[in-house]
């Protein structure tokens, strides 16, 4: 079974540009989440999407946006980058909203210039 | 909104000694409480987990304690080896906004 999978790996930008981040939940998934990893320290939540909705979203301004397509794939774009926004960004997705087991994957470096 | 506390930041144990990292939670509501692994460059990997009507789950080496009473919960690793050399989280599920908030992790480091 295939896991979790984002892309691209490495991401470069420069301020006030776009990124635009993917993830592909593990077949059978409808749940996707959003997480902020800035060097040395923890997962920080951003975004939920269930079943093409946005259930929940953390303490992050509105230039953090995203979607859920109907394959269940997500996608996160982040507006006007600040130098602040370099961190991983790991997706996870879990089977259902009712299922708590979240696998993550391999996340995706953005860095800010 | 839930609030997780993990401590140690960091710990260094000697290989075959036992290793304990220990994490405090707010909302007294909260029902799922996993570990996470996440090794150098790589991804977090769930290694345990326990719902809130367990006191106690073991696997293997690994095992996680829960005490609702006093809101916090451990996680023990056992006859530790240079592979358990890892950043570990914890996280709590608040069953009010249905999403998993992470404690700050703990540096684990088995000297050999």
């Amino acid at each position: 079974e295939a896991g979790v999978t984002q892309s691209p790996t490495h991401l470069i930008k420069t301020r006030g540009q776009q990124a635009t981040l993917r993830c592909s939940p593990i077949s059978g998934h409808t749940s996707v989440y959003w997480y902020q990893q800035a060097l040395g320290l923890g997962l920080q939540f951003l975004l939920w999407y269930d079943e093409g909705e946005e259930r929940n979203r953390g303490n992050f301004p509105p230039r953090f946006s995203g979607r859920q397509f109907p394959n269940y794939s997500s996608e996160l774009n982040v507006n006007a980058l600040e130098l602040e926004d370099s961190a991983l960004y790991l997706c996870a997705s879990s089977f259902a909203r009712s299922t708590d087991t979240q696998y993550f994957g391999p996340g995706t470096r953005l860095t800010v210039l | 909104g839930e609030n997780v506390e993990q401590h140690p930041s960091t710990l260094s144990v000697q290989e075959g000694d036992s290793a304990v990292i220990k994490c405090t939670y707010s909302d007294s509501a909260s029902n799922y409480f996993p570990w996470y692994k996440q090794e150098l460059g790589k991804r977090p990997q769930l290694i345990i987990d326990i719902r809130s009507n367990v006191g106690e789950k073991k696997d293997q080496r690994i095992a996680v304690t829960l005490n609702k009473t006093a809101k916090h919960f451990s996680l023990h690793i056992t006859e530790t080896q240079p592979e358990d050399s890892a950043v570990y989280f914890c996280a709590a599920r608040s069953p009010s906004n249905e999403k998993l908030t992470f404690g700050t992790g703990t540096r684990l480091t088995i000297i050999p």
